[in-house]
């Protein structure tokens, strides 16, 4: 049974760090063909991808938030780390991270996903 | 950059057929995937590599891409198929749609 967990903080001070954690079971981050991705939204909105990470530890990110992501894996834990630096009042959002599976074509797609934690930036 | 463009809300009766589009550059040479989000919850795979149902997702559920748009069909929709809908796509990035509410009743 495949299964994502997020863990974090509820809530962050304006200017700060935020870490989250996906904890995984039910496959391996050391699997080829699949990865993990963090995918947020804010309420009322729309989803957003953020990035995503590969067993090969290959990585992406969100042009419009690159300089301010790093994601991480921790292959032996079976987690995924995602920290955001700098946080403003719009980052305020349910933070999901999501089971990435390879197409046919190359490209993926998010076949689990978290419950989502919610993250309110606010002082 | 890339994008995906949804209706805001779609409206249909119970048992009626709902169709849902998604319209972007990219969609002649990329997949299209679908996501149903219902109230308070996680979004849910419906719909893959244009056309396919995961295992576990009603048969009514059915998409299509031609050209530019993807469609989402819904046949028969029930109330509790009452969610938002989201299409995704992939160019240099994963790009979503600003997602499509669709009403059952």
């Amino acid at each position: 049974q495949v299964t994502l967990k997020e863990s974090g903080p509820v809530l962050v001070k304006p200017t700060e760090t935020l870490t989250l954690t996906c904890t995984v079971s039910g496959f391996s981050l050391s699997n080829a063909r699949m990865g993990v991705s963090w995918i947020r939204q804010p309420p009322g909105k729309a989803l957003e991808w953020l990035a995503h990470i590969f067993s090969s530890d290959e990585k992406s990110y969100s042009t419009s938030l690159k300089s301010s992501l790093t994601i991480s894996k921790d292959t032996s834990k079976s987690q995924v780390v995602l920290t955001m630096t700098n946080l403003d009042p719009v980052d305020t959002a349910t933070y999901y991270c999501a089971r990435i599976r390879r197409d046919s074509s190359g490209d993926y797609y998010f076949d689990f996903w978290g419950q989502g934690t919610l993250v309110t930036v606010s002082s | 950059s890339y994008e995906l463009t949804q209706p805001p809300s779609v409206s249909v009766s119970p048992g009626q057929t709902a169709r849902i589009t998604c319209s972007g550059d990219s969609l002649p040479k990329k997949y299209a995937y679908w996501y149903q989000q219902k109230s308070g919850q996680a979004p849910v795979l419906v719909i893959y590599e244009d056309s396919k149902r995961p295992s576990g997702i009603p048969e009514r559920f059915s998409g299509s891409s031609s050209g530019t748009m993807a469609t989402l069909t819904i046949s028969g929709a029930p109330v509790e198929d009452e969610a938002d809908y989201y299409c995704c796509s992939t160019d240099s990035s994963v790009v979503f749609g600003g997602g499509t509410k669709l009403t059952v009743l």
